[in-house]
């Protein structure tokens, strides 16, 4: 069965910490990798996408993610964090059969 | 872009009862999804809709809840004779059928069961 595991369950940075989430999937075909962002009280927003083409994908807000087909992983980096980071991270898989599969989600929490 | 629409936002309700959940999607998306969450976990995929055709079904779905797109825009979800283990925040999103567009959200309804 297709799956997404996120090692991270909760991490705690200070402002300007350099930031990498972990995040492998299990499936051995074509896949469409998403990142996703929920903010505190707000609803579940895109961060960046990977379809095809060059595997280090740029997002907004200066995140960005690299697909490591190898690998299975899809990692989220930013170089320097914000306070205004602070969210629950979501990394999905789509694999073509109409289902997204998201992760268990990373809590971040970044300190001012 | 109006996004998502979810109502009602919270509900509470005795187990046991029945309840509805509306999902407006964006009015040009011809996707539709719902999804489960509970604590510390992500969306749990429950059911999908291309316009009014439901081609999808989770194992989740029990024959207690039920969900209906009647003539592709809005949807509804209904659940049968709660039980507390449906206490949860039901999420739907949208998404054009062109290509593999990413999911918009909405922002949640959150069941209660006493």
């Amino acid at each position: 069965a297709q799956s997404v595991s996120q090692h991270n369950h909760h991490v705690i940075l200070s402002e300007a910490a350099s930031l990498e989430l972990g995040c492998n999937y299990s499936y051995g075909g074509t896949v469409n990798l998403f990142w996703y962002v929920q903010y505190p009280g707000q609803h579940l927003q895109l961060l960046l996408k990977y379809f095809s083409g060059d595997p280090l994908v740029k997002g907004i807000k200066g995140f960005e993610a690299e697909f490591i087909k190898s690998k299975f992983s899809f990692n989220l980096r930013k170089p320097s964090v914000q306070w205004s980071d602070t969210a629950e991270y979501f990394c999905a898989v789509f694999s073509g059969t109409y289902k997204y599969i998201f992760g268990t989600g990373t809590r971040l929490k970044v300190l001012a | 872009d109006t996004g998502v629409s979810q109502d009602p936002r919270h509900k509470i309700t005795k187990r046991g009862q029945n309840v509805t959940f509306r999902c407006d999607p964006i009015s040009e998306h011809n996707r539709l999804y719902w999804y489960r969450q509970t604590l510390g976990q992500g969306p749990e995929f429950l059911t999908y809709f291309q316009n009014e055709a439901q081609l999808e079904k989770s194992r989740l779905l029990s024959d207690r809840f039920s969900a209906e797109r009647p003539k592709g825009s809005f949807s509804t979800l209904e659940i049968q004779r709660t039980e507390q283990g449906d206490s949860a925040m039901y999420l739907c999103a949208s998404s054009p059928v062109e290509g593999n567009q990413p999911q918009h959200f909405g922002d949640g309804t959150r069941l209660s069961i006493l």
